[in-house]
C-alpha cells in the first residue's frame, strides 16, 4: 500500500546534538512538507518542498535543516541552534492542493 | 493573509448526539479546497472530509458532513449520532498558494471529547 513512513518514531536527542528525522513516500507525490506539533497547539509548517532539489523556509525554520535530493525522500535535520526540539513532528506529501497524506510522526525528546 | 480560525479550542458532547465544530478562513482565492482532520491520542492525521469550492452542494461522508458558506468564508463540521471514538483533536485546513509553492495552513484546532 501506498503512504508515508516517518522514523524513528521516538528520538532522544542530547544537548549540542544535530538529529535527523526520516521520511520517505512511496506515493509519487511532488510535494513533501515537514509540520511541528507542540502539546495541545496547532501544526506549524517548518519546511516544504515541491520538486527534487528545491526547498523553501516555512514559519519556523530556525535551527533546522531539510534536502530533497529523491522525490521519494525529505529527511529534516534538527540542529544544535535549535533551542527548544522537543516536539512532534509531522511528515506530509501532497498531490497538488487535492489531497494531503500524513506519516505517523516522530516525538524528539531532548534529554 | 490567508488564515485558518478555529475559535472552540474544546467541546463535548454526548453520545449518540450531534455537534458541530466552527471554521472561519479568509483567502483571495476564487477556487480552492478544504480539509476537515482528525488527530485522536494516536497522533496520526486522518482527512475527515473534503471539501472543492466551486462545488455549492456541501460534502458529507457517512455520520459528516459540512456547511460551507462561500461568501461568509465559513466551513463547519457536523457530526451526527457521535460515537466514543470521535474523541479527538479536529483541525481545520486551507491549502494556500504563494510564488514558491502550496503549503497547508492550519487552524489552531478543536479538541472534541464524546461522553458516554
Amino acid at each position: 500500500d501506498g503512504g508515508i513512513t516517518q522514523s524513528p518514531k521516538y528520538l532522544f536527542r542530547k544537548e549540542g546534538q544535530n538529529v535527523t528525522l526520516s521520511c520517505e513516500q512511496n506515493l509519487n507525490h511532488d510535494a513533501m512538507y515537514w509540520y511541528r506539533q507542540d502539546p495541545g497547539q496547532g501544526l506549524r509548517l517548518i519546511y516544504y518542498s515541491q520538486i527534487v532539489n528545491d526547498f523553501q523556509k516555512g514559519d519556523i525554520a530556525e535551527g533546522y535543516s531539510v534536502s530533497r535530493e529523491k522525490k521519494e525522500s525529505f529527511p529534516l535535520t534538527v540542529t544544535s541552534a535549535q533551542k527548544n526540539p522537543t516536539a512532534f513532528y509531522l511528515c506530509a506529501s501532497s498531490f497538488r492542493r487535492i489531497g494531503y497524506t500524513f506519516g505517523s510522526g516522530t516525538r524528539l525528546t531532548v534529554v | 493573509a490567508q488564515t485558518v480560525t478555529q475559535s472552540q479550542p474544546e467541546m463535548s458532547v454526548q453520545e449518540a448526539e450531534t455537534v458541530t465544530l466552527s471554521c472561519t478562513y479568509d483567502t483571495s482565492e476564487s477556487n480552492y479546497y478544504l480539509f476537515w482532520y482528525k488527530q485522536p491520542p494516536s497522533r496520526q492525521m486522518i482527512l475527515v472530509i473534503r471539501q472543492e469550492a466551486y462545488k455549492q452542494q456541501n460534502a458529507t461522508e457517512n455520520r459528516f458532513s459540512v456547511n460551507f458558506q462561500k461568501a461568509a468564508k465559513s466551513f463547519s463540521l457536523k457530526i451526527s449520532d457521535s460515537q466514543l471514538g470521535d474523541t479527538a483533536m479536529y483541525f481545520c485546513a486551507l491549502p494556500v498558494e504563494e510564488t514558491s509553492g502550496s503549503r497547508l495552513t492550519f487552524g489552531e484546532g478543536t479538541q472534541l471529547t464524546v461522553n458516554p
